[in-house]
């Protein structure tokens, strides 16, 4: 079955402890991307890859970091999370080029920073 | 980069009525335009998309129509239901390579179908 996956779901932490929200998908797509979702903000980008060792930043890049060592896997790194980054986090892939470029979003992490 | 406008934020229609969800961007570029749905507590998933060389497309009780002259593209949902209630986003492609097509969205409509 095709899908996105993230690990975990749902997380509580505390201001300064790093942690990493991982994705994976199984459809070889090469554009792989993160979003935040807040209330009345809709979906912000943070990160996008376009392959592996090809990241770039989106619109809310601040205090995040990403890595594409492989095709599949998309992990999302907070060095010292804070409490404004507490919201519900979205990994997604696509393949823009093909003939379907539909964009599928993994489960989502909802992040609680205190 | 682009930036989608998306009205009105919440829609409130009663079941068996239409809803009518609209949206505009600004790169005229733009190439590939989704709509994704997403339910309470789950992730957007895609309901209906159409490519900047098709002014309209068809799937049961969902439409999309576009005009690229005028940079804007409408949902329509037919026969509503209340299952058909959730929030619902609309995206534009970025048709550049440099920003791996990026889909820009916009802020989302709650739609609330009332038995």
């Amino acid at each position: 079955e095709a899908q996105v996956t993230q690990n975990p779901r749902y997380l509580i932490t505390v201001t300064g402890k790093k942690l990493t929200v991982t994705c994976s998908q199984n459809m070889n797509h090469e554009y792989m991307s993160w979003y935040r979702q807040d209330p009345g903000l809709g979906l912000r980008q943070i990160y996008y890859s376009m392959n592996v060792e090809v990241t770039d930043k989106g619109d809310v890049p601040e205090g995040y970091k990403v890595s594409r060592k492989e095709k599949r896997n998309f992990p999302l790194i907070l060095e010292s999370p804070s409490p404004n980054q507490t919201s519900l986090y979205f990994c997604a892939s696509r393949d823009p080029t093909s003939g379907a470029p539909a964009q599928y979003f993994g489960p989502g992490t909802r992040l609680t920073v205190l | 980069g682009e930036n989608v406008e998306q009205h009105p934020s919440t829609l409130s229609v009663q079941e068996g009525d239409s809803a009518v969800i609209k949206c505009t961007y600004s790169d005229s570029a733009s190439n590939y335009f989704p709509w994704y749905k997403q339910e309470l507590g789950k992730r957007p998933q895609l309901i209906i998309d159409i490519r900047s060389n098709v002014g309209e497309k068809k799937d049961q009780r969902i439409a999309v129509t576009l005009n690229k002259t005028a940079k804007h593209f409408s949902l329509h949902i037919t026969e509503t239901q209340p299952e058909d209630s959730a929030v619902y986003f609309c995206a534009a492609s970025e048709g550049k390579w440099n920003s791996g097509y990026a889909l820009n969205f916009g802020k989302g409509t709650s739609l609330l179908v009332t038995p």
